[in-house]
């Protein structure tokens, strides 16, 4: 089955610093792929997307380039705020409807 | 408005009480999931439902079970519920097959 694994928290970072969480995945077929981002208390929100090889997603300083032939989505950001502190999920959804989610990294920046 | 929610957002309850949690989603999506999230932040998908098929993940008891009155809504309800229920629950819902979901807010379940 689909599977997306995520580098294991926490990561922690001080202002300004750059930023990589590294997301791997396995899938049949030609997935979208998704990072979302939950702030402490709320719901998930969905930060960037891409749906095909090569595609860069992009939002809020943050990017994620589709690499099919690594099977990887690595989330970056040249300089972090505080107030980027938050949990980021790495995401894909198949043709079979279902979105899978990785575990989760936790980004905490400090000023 | 809100794209997602639910209700109600924090849920207190004794063991061996059946409780229900709604969702409604005002986007006209066509497909409604529930995951649930532990303490650790695990996200695990519990069911994905349009109005042509449920589609449920095997690893759910089956005191858990999806209810949709109709296509804006997918309420979940759980009966005799067990400690190890509690958690974060959030209903999410999207419209083209590989597009991302919106997600409500979430609900924390606590059982005591």
């Amino acid at each position: 089955g689909d599977s997306v694994t995520q580098m294991e928290g926490p990561v922690t970072l001080s202002e300004e610093a750059f930023l990589t969480i590294n997301c791997t995945y396995t899938a049949t077929g030609y997935p979208s792929l998704f990072w979302y981002v939950q702030y402490p208390g709320e719901g998930l929100q969905l930060l960037l997307k891409a749906t095909k090889a090569d595609d860069k997603g992009s939002n809020k300083g943050f990017e994620a380039t589709y690499r099919k032939e690594t099977t990887s989505f690595h989330l970056e950001k040249g300089s972090v705020q505080v107030s980027d502190s938050a949990v980021y999920f790495c995401a894909l959804r198949d043709a079979g409807n279902m979105l899978t989610f990785g575990g989760g990294t936790r980004l905490m920046v400090k000023p | 408005d809100t794209a997602v929610s639910q209700t109600p957002k924090y849920l207190v309850t004794q063991m061996g009480n059946d409780k229900s949690i709604k969702c409604e989603q005002n986007l006209g999506h066509d497909t409604m999931y529930w995951y649930k999230q532990d303490s650790k932040k695990f996200l695990k998908i519990m069911f994905s439902y349009n109005n042509k098929e449920l589609i449920i993940n095997e690893t759910v008891p089956n005191r858990f079970s999806p209810k949709s009155p109709d296509k804006a809504h997918l309420n979940l309800h759980i009966n005799s519920l067990e400690l190890g229920d509690s958690a974060v629950y959030f209903c999410a819902s999207s419209q083209e097959r590989l597009a991302g979901a919106f997600f409500g807010q979430g609900t924390r379940l606590t059982v005591v």
